[in-house]
């Protein structure tokens, strides 16, 4: 009963120092996700996958890379760190993109990132 | 484009009385509409969504929305708090089309006193 699964769930950063966020989801989705957390702000979407094989930018994709590696797994990656990237991440997936029926989304249970 | 406004950033209730989290949105497509909970250190749970259907939507732990296109509020209540409730709740906005364009409202924190 995973559901999606995300790793590592604390990491410390010094600035400039590259990372990635790991995440998996074990129920078929097509779509993946990858959001942050601010105080105050919501949640602010970085990139999501609509499919295996493609990525696309969401509202805040600079400073952040990602690859979806196959159906199951979608990473993260910091290039080279920076204190504004200090938040807690959430991985996410759901049936299908395009679903006119406003697909529920999954949350992995968030990585919080400090960088210093 | 579209927004979603939650209008208090926390509210404090009493165990056993009712719960009313206010939400409101502003859309350009017809909306899909959900409420998730974010218990501490935890992620998100959907609590329930509204997609066109029944504008009256019961969700999870006897939570419900109504959608108010009048109004356009979506505004979720419970008629009696439990210790549990007490979260963060994130009011979300999607176009019809595209989950990749929901938008969250900032959250509310419900405190519920014994």
């Amino acid at each position: 009963n995973a559901g999606v699964t995300q790793t590592p769930k604390f990491q410390v950063l010094k600035t400039g120092q590259s990372m990635t966020l790991q995440c998996a989801q074990d129920m078929n989705h097509n779509s993946m996700y990858w959001y942050r957390q601010d105080p105050g702000m919501g949640l602010r979407l970085i990139y999501y996958s609509a499919s295996e094989g493609t990525t696309d930018k969401g509202e805040v994709p600079n400073g952040y890379n990602v690859s979806r590696l196959n159906k199951r797994e979608f990473s993260l990656r910091l290039e080279s760190a920076a204190p504004s990237q200090t938040s807690v991440y959430f991985c996410a997936s759901s049936d299908s993109l395009g679903s006119l029926a406003g697909n529920t989304i999954y949350f992995g249970e968030g990585s919080w990132l400090t960088v210093v | 484009a579209q927004s979603v406004t939650q209008l208090d950033s926390h509210v404090s209730v009493s165990e056993g009385t009712p719960v009313l989290l206010r939400c409101n949105y502003s859309s350009s497509y017809s909306p899909s509409l959900f409420w998730y909970v974010q218990h501490p250190n935890k992620g998100l749970q959907l609590l329930l969504k509204y997609t066109s259907a029944a504008t009256l939507v019961k969700g999870i732990n006897g939570f419900e929305a109504e959608f108010k296109k009048s109004e356009t509020s979506f505004h979720l209540t419970k008629p009696s708090a439990h210790m549990s409730d007490a979260a963060e709740y994130f009011c979300v906005v999607s176009a019809s089309s595209n989950n990749n364009d929901m938008r969250f409202g900032a959250g509310t924190r419900l405190t519920v006193k014994p």
